[in-house]
């Protein structure tokens, strides 16, 4: 079946920090990809995607490519701010299905 | 655009009791799915709906059940509830269009959840 492995968290850093969060997979098909964040108290947000192979996903700074041939997507940022403190998860979605695989989530925390 | 709405936020229940939690999706939005979250287990998808009809069923027991109204509005219910039933719910709409195949699955839209305490 379908599963997200994603790196155990939390993780702390200081502001303007470089931040990488490890996401693999193992999916049935060719899957699309995704990054949600969650912010204390509140529901996922879609933070970015990628439907294909090599593609990028881009949004507030953070970035995630989609490397087919180690089944990664890896969360990128180069700068964090203390605003990016939240909860990532990374997610699979198999062609046709709108059923989300999720990772177990890595709680990030930056300080000032 | 009004977003994915759920009610109620919060709620306490005790074991052996029923729940039944709503989600309004975004207007024109006619797929509705739903999560249960849980330290423990993390998020673990239960069901989908779409035009009024299960699509997919996530590995939950029969306690756990759900219908789509006509206005794409989704119920879940949660019958004889256990202390591990304790949990957010989410519920999560897209424009998906068709049912299968090469459906064009949209973006997940995400409500804040309902939280459910059992005691």
């Amino acid at each position: 079946g379908d599963s997200v492995t994603q790196m155990e968290g939390p993780v702390t850093l200081s502001e303007e920090a470089f931040l990488t969060i490890n996401c693999t997979y193992t999916a049935t098909g060719y899957p699309s990809l995704f990054w949600y964040v969650q912010y204390p108290g509140e529901g996922l947000q879609l933070l970015l995607k990628a439907t294909k192979a090599d593609d990028k996903g881009s949004n507030k700074g953070f970035e995630a490519t989609y490397r087919k041939e180690t089944t990664s997507f890896h969360l990128e940022k180069g700068s964090v701010q203390v605003s990016d403190s939240a909860v990532y998860f990374c997610a699979l979605r198999n062609f046709g299905n709108e059923k989300l695989t999720f990772g177990t989530g890595t709680r990030l925390t930056i300080i000032p | 655009k009004a977003g994915v709405t759920q009610t109620p936020r919060y709620l306490i229940k005790t074991r052996g009791q029923q729940v039944t939690l709503s989600c309004s999706p975004i207007s024109g939005h006619r797929s509705v799915s739903w999560y249960q979250q849980t330290p423990g287990q993390g998020l673990q998808f239960l069901f989908e709906y779409f035009s009024e009809t299960q699509r997919n069923k996530g590995n939950f027991p029969g306690r756990f059940s759900g219908r789509q109204f006509s206005n794409s509005r989704s119920e879940m219910n949660v019958s004889t509830l256990e202390l591990g039933d304790s949990a957010l719910y989410l519920c999560a709409s897209s424009s998906r269009l068709r049912t299968s195949g090469d459906a064009n699955t949209g973006e997940l839209f995400f409500g804040e959840g309902s939280r459910l305490t059992v005691l």
